[in-house]
């Protein structure tokens, strides 16, 4: 089946400093993917919408300055947590459709984020 | 707007047993797909079962079937002969055509299979 990866699977930083997280369909190409972010024992909440070749659209209540998305290839979008601060701890997951599937998301493993 | 209500926030099942999950979405589009993922405690989500709007059949796949009831705007997941295995939590997510293939997810229901 569709594989997607993460990297980093999990990441510990200082506060103020920036985390990069990307997220790779390994076996398709995805021209849209899909940043949600999920605290413990909650559900996944999404952040953005990632479109190869423009620009991200962003949730309501996202600040797009703070979680910069870019998606650089057919394969690979990466998401920068800017100027990380202990409250931008949490669980973050990619995913991407596969059109034709039930445009079903395959989701990647997740990064979790712990920021002192 | 789409919004998924998942009432269950914990159940608990036998071995063995059947177990139903409840979802009830609220949407005004005509066309939207319904599924269930299983997001054991290592974090992946695991892709269990879909369901079209405009499916008239009721979707299987193995020991998971779909209760669609689009009346009554319901897809209950049930689990028949659960295992050990089984033991995770469960979210129901809806997408809709025009929405661009995002999901929007329940708040999840955590199930333990008990021997």
């Amino acid at each position: 089946g569709a594989v997607v990866s993460q990297h980093p699977s999990w990441v510990i930083c200082k506060s103020g400093t920036s985390v990069k997280i990307e997220c790779r369909s390994l076996d398709f190409q995805a021209t849209t993917m899909f940043w949600y972010r999920q605290f413990p024992k909650q559900s996944l909440m999404l952040m953005a919408t990632s479109n190869e070749g423009s620009k991200a659209t962003y949730e309501q209540g996202v600040e797009k300055d703070k979680f910069l998305i870019n998606h650089a290839s057919l394969t690979l979008s990466t998401l920068t947590v800017t100027s990380a601060h202990p409250e931008d701890s949490s669980f973050y997951i990619c995913s991407a459709p596969r059109t034709g599937l039930n445009n079903e998301q395959f989701f990647g493993p997740g990064t979790r984020l712990t920021v002192l | 707007a789409q919004k998924i209500t998942q009432t269950q926030p914990g159940m608990f099942v036998q071995e063995k047993e059947a177990v139903t999950l409840d979802c009830t979405y609220d949407t005004s589009d005509q066309s939207y797909g319904l599924f269930w993922y299983k997001q054991p405690s290592s974090g992946e989500m695991i892709f269990l079962i879909y369901q079209g709007s405009y499916d008239e059949q009721n979707a299987t796949e193995g020991r998971y079937s779909l209760n669609f009831q689009k009346a009554r705007k319901s897809a209950n997941l049930v689990i028949s002969a659960s295992q050990l295995g089984d033991s995770a939590m469960y979210f129901c997510a809806m997408s809709f055509t025009g929405g661009g293939n995002k999901l929007t997810f329940g708040t999840g229901t955590q199930l333990k299979v008990e021997l």
